[in-house]
């Protein structure tokens, strides 16, 4: 069976402060893809980043990083330095079989000035 | 258009009523799907099309819900004798086909029903 976890329900920072939001996941297959999207306020989900199974690189882009770690099925996110508008709802969501994502239950980040 | 399209925005309906969404995917996807999103709730999988055909109909929640596609591209969502339960966002999304599962899923900004 195929299955996304997201433990953290919600999470609230300050400002400024570094959080991380963890995704782990269940799969049978050698061949999948890890995905998290935004959902901010206005209700549309945007596309953050794709990871394939077989690419374990660690990647960055501005203040967002995402860790992969096979060994754990984890596929954790991080913002640095977070900023009001990152305060959203984030799901990380699997897809193995072409046909459908796997979603998690969503982890609502609130940013506090 | 850019991304995906889908109306009405928002539907205020009288339980009992049938309702129809719309969704108008990205040009050249031929994969689609819809998902549903009820308040605080995470997102369930309804029903995806790859063309005009759906490989996988599991996620719908009953014989009251039904969808289709022509012509590869828009699709509608019906809901009939619509209850209060079906109140929530219809998230519609598409991708360049459903062969990889690394095509990247777009979506639309959803319809949002409510069932009074």
């Amino acid at each position: 069976a195929q299955k996304v976890t997201q433990a953290q329900t919600e999470i609230s920072v300050v400002e400024k402060e570094d959080v991380t939001l963890d995704c782990v996941y269940e799969t049978r297959d050698t061949t999948y893809y890890l995905f998290w999207y935004k959902q901010p306020p206005s209700g549309e989900l945007v596309f953050l980043i794709r990871r394939n199974s077989f690419d374990e690189q660690n990647e960055i882009s501005g203040r967002y990083s995402w860790n992969f770690q096979k060994s754990t099925s984890s596929f954790n996110f991080t913002i640095t330095a977070s900023q009001v508008v990152d305060s959203a709802v984030y799901f990380c969501a699997l897809n193995n079989q072409g046909g459908k994502l796997i979603f998690g239950q969503g982890t609502e980040l609130s940013v506090k000035p | 258009g850019a991304g995906v399209s889908q109306s009405p925005s928002n539907k205020v309906t009288e339980k009992g009523k049938d309702v129809e969404l719309r969704c108008d995917p990205i040009s050249g996807h031929t994969a689609l799907y819809w998902y549903r999103q009820s308040l605080g709730q995470g997102l369930e999988f309804l029903i995806y099309f790859q063309g005009n055909s759906a490989p996988d109909k599991s996620g719908l929640p009953s014989d009251r819900f039904s969808a289709e596609r022509t012509g590869g591209s828009v699709s509608t969502l019906t809901i009939q004798r619509t209850q209060q339960e079906d109140s929530a966002v219809y998230l519609c999304a598409s991708s360049l086909g459903i062969g990889s599962p690394g095509n990247t899923i777009y979506f639309g900004e959803g319809s949002w029903l409510t069932v009074v």
